[in-house]
């Protein structure tokens, strides 16, 4: 398996503009989890999904971010406008229900908002 | 609210060297115990884990006991790697939710 996979990898953007950040879960996994990992705060939680269905949203910053899950294959977290302090690095991670409760994540993706 | 403490780092060991990182925690029910392990540039990899009191997680001469009445699970490694040099993550994961809650992680430093 590919593992999860996230795009872009780094991603460089000036203050105010929009920005979608993606991943791809393992097949098969029915759990996605979005994280931030910044110096300052260390790796946080934003949101997870279950089934497609966001379950707890409560560590999403504020109104500027959402997060979707179309399908099983494919999630996006947006960020509009884009602060400074959104710089960070995002991680998804998936899981499978049922058994291991292990979860795998991607490779993440550097933002840095200008 | 579940939580995970780790020892304050960064840590710096010279290669061969014993490695203890302490990792104790708070949680109600049975929660299960994990290490992650984070290198350079990349996302976070399960290094070990242990569902139950009194299970061993080993993994690449890295070992962690579950250890309910001190209610820890403290990393060890008896002969540390230049290669080892990354940062580690304790977590814990209780409950029918299925979140993972994380210590702050610690960085570790291996010279040669």
């Amino acid at each position: 398996d590919a593992g999860v996979i996230q795009s872009p990898r780094h991603e460089v953007t000036e203050m105010g503009q929009e920005v979608t950040l993606r991943c791809k879960p393992i097949s098969g996994h029915d759990y996605l989890f979005w994280y931030r990992q910044t110096m300052m705060r260390g790796l946080e939680l934003l949101i997870y999904f279950n089934n497609n269905v966001p379950i707890d949203d409560s560590g999403m910053p504020e109104d500027r971010f959402s997060a979707k899950m179309p399908n099983a294959s494919f999630s996006t977290l947006k960020i509009q406008p884009s602060e400074p302090r959104d710089s960070a690095v995002y991680f998804c991670a998936s899981r499978q229900s049922g058994g291991s409760d292990t979860q795998y994540f991607g490779p993440g993706t550097r933002l840095t908002v200008l | 609210g579940d939580s995970v403490t780790q020892m304050e780092g960064p840590v710096t060991l010279s290669e061969e060297a014993f490695l203890t990182i302490n990792c104790t925690y708070t949680a109600t029910g049975y929660p299960s115990l994990f290490w992650y392990v984070q290198y350079p540039g990349e996302g976070l990899q399960l290094l070990l884990k242990a569902t139950k009191a009194d299970d061993k997680g080993s993994n690449k001469g890295f070992e962690a006991t579950y250890r309910k009445e001190t209610t820890s699970f403290h990393l060890e490694k008896g002969s540390v790697q230049v290669s080892d040099s990354a940062v580690y993550f304790c977590a814990l994961s209780a409950g029918a939710n299925s979140k993972l809650t994380f210590g702050k992680g610690i960085t570790l430093s291996v010279r040669p």
